[in-house]
């Protein structure tokens, strides 16, 4: 089983609409949760971290973590064609070793 | 806004060159890593080093791999013998004290290998 799963899309949406991105992890050790953005042969870009249940917002953004399901997902609202990227969920037990999902990528159109 | 540095951003090796990939971490950040990703493919844990020592290595970081502070400012990987599946993105980490810092990547270096 793998440790972080994410669909990898593409997920194509209109200028404007609400992105909305999935991810579930296996192993409950991993406590910290982060979603990074990568644009095409570039690094990983943070977008939001957080270490508990429940919503945060930032901007645009808002995460959202589960952990009794295990499940967590980013919400991008008004999301414009510069949005147009691949969405990495992440995932660590201790802030050592970051796990990867495989990455869902978001093509928003004009 | 502080930035992870990579350099260079593409280097191509004949196969069983040696190979040094540089990177300068943010000057105030403690916990340095190395993460690889082969294209199309996730990105993947190497090695982590805090306190100029290896913390923690993946099962990619065979002897061929090394790792060094050599100053204050950089951090480099080094690949020994380079083989055609070295071929990879190879990406510079950095974080700070405590839970409220995430890692911030540097741009990347595209190694090929052929």
């Amino acid at each position: 089983q793998k440790e972080v799963e994410q669909d990898p899309g593409p997920l194509s949406v209109p200028e404007g609409a609400i992105v909305s991105l999935n991810c579930t992890y296996s192993n409950s050790a991993f406590q910290y949760f982060m979603w990074y953005r990568q644009y095409s042969r570039k690094g990983p870009e943070l977008l939001m971290y957080t270490y508990s249940s429940g919503n945060k917002e930032d901007g645009r953004f808002t995460a959202q973590v589960d952990k009794s399901s295990k499940y967590i997902s980013l919400f991008i609202r008004d999301s414009q064609p510069s949005d147009s990227a691949t969405y990495l969920c992440v995932t660590t037990d201790s802030w050592g070793k970051l796990q990867f999902g495989a990455g869902t990528q978001v093509v928003v159109t004009p | 806004e502080p930035e992870v540095t990579q350099t260079p951003s593409h280097q191509v090796t004949q196969m069983g060159q040696e190979v040094i990939l540089r990177c300068v971490p943010i000057s105030n950040h403690l916990y340095f890593y190395w993460y690889r990703q082969i294209l199309g493919q996730k990105v993947e844990f190497l090695v982590s080093f805090y306190n100029n020592e290896i913390s923690e290595k993946s099962e990619i970081f065979d002897d061929q791999f090394s790792v060094e502070r050599p100053d204050g400012s950089n951090f480099t990987l080094k690949i020994r013998s380079t083989k055609l599946e070295d071929s990879a993105m190879y990406f510079c980490a950095s974080r700070g004290q405590g839970a409220g810092y995430g890692y911030t990547f540097g741009s990347g270096t595209r190694l090929t290998v052929v």
